[in-house]
């Protein structure tokens, strides 16, 4: 079975643009939650989507936005980009809400930099 | 707030040394416990979890034991190959979270050489 898939897995912007993230996650698994890991940190809580609501938000200012699709992908997307969202983005998806075990399968990541 | 706080790295050890990656935790109650391993170009994948007081979670001969006398949950394994080489993280959720929202430390870098 297919991980987490994510794209793009790199991009270049420049401030001030627009960025949409996209991630597929694994086969069955209805909740999807997004990580900012920003070099020499570890990952920081954006988002998690559950049956296409938004279910938790990290501390980010409102630039940054999610949503969940009928099949459950799920894209992130970043307004007016600033130097200091250059980082790797995370995506990673568990089978229910509240994942009791508090296993996430992540993506490799789609790593942004703006310039 | 909760709060992970991991040793700072990188750890560099020799082949089939002994290794310890320390990390404490600050959380109300009794949060679930984990270490998550980064290899390079690759996502983040669990190792080894534990759930409630004085568990050990262990994967791939590492061993963790939760301790909530000192709100430890140190990172051990015997005898390190240079395949370990990773970035590690200690992450915890909250006791009773509806969400699967991880509070991971900054990560403590491992390298080992033959």
């Amino acid at each position: 079975d297919a991980g987490v898939t994510q794209s793009p897995t790199h991009l270049i912007k420049t401030r001030g643009q627009h960025v949409t993230l996209r991630c597929s996650p694994i086969s069955g698994h209805k909740s999807v939650s997004w990580y900012q890991q920003v070099l020499g940190q570890g990952p920081q809580f954006i988002f998690q989507y559950y049956e296409k609501e938004e279910r938790g938000r990290g501390n980010f200012p409102d630039r940054f936005s999610a949503r969940q699709f009928p099949n459950y992908s799920s894209e992130l997307n970043v307004n007016a980009l600033l130097l200091g969202d250059s980082a790797l983005y995370l995506c990673a998806s568990s089978p229910r809400q509240g994942a009791l075990t508090g296993e996430l399968f992540f993506g490799e990541g789609s790593r942004l930099t703006v310039l | 707030g909760n709060s992970v706080t991991q040793m700072e790295g990188p750890v560099t050890l020799s082949e089939e040394a002994f290794l310890t990656i320390n990390c404490t935790y600050t959380a109300t109650g009794y949060p679930s416990l984990f270490w998550y391993v980064q290899y390079p170009g690759e996502g983040l994948q669990l190792l080894l979890k534990a759930t409630k007081a004085d568990d050990k979670g262990s994967n791939k001969g590492f061993e963790a034991t939760y301790r909530k006398e000192t709100t430890s949950f140190h990172l051990e394994k015997g005898s390190v190959q240079v395949s370990d080489s990773a970035v590690y993280f200690c992450a915890l959720i909250p006791m009773n979270s509806g969400y699967s929202t991880l509070t991971f430390g900054k990560g403590t870098m491992l390298l080992v050489s033959p």
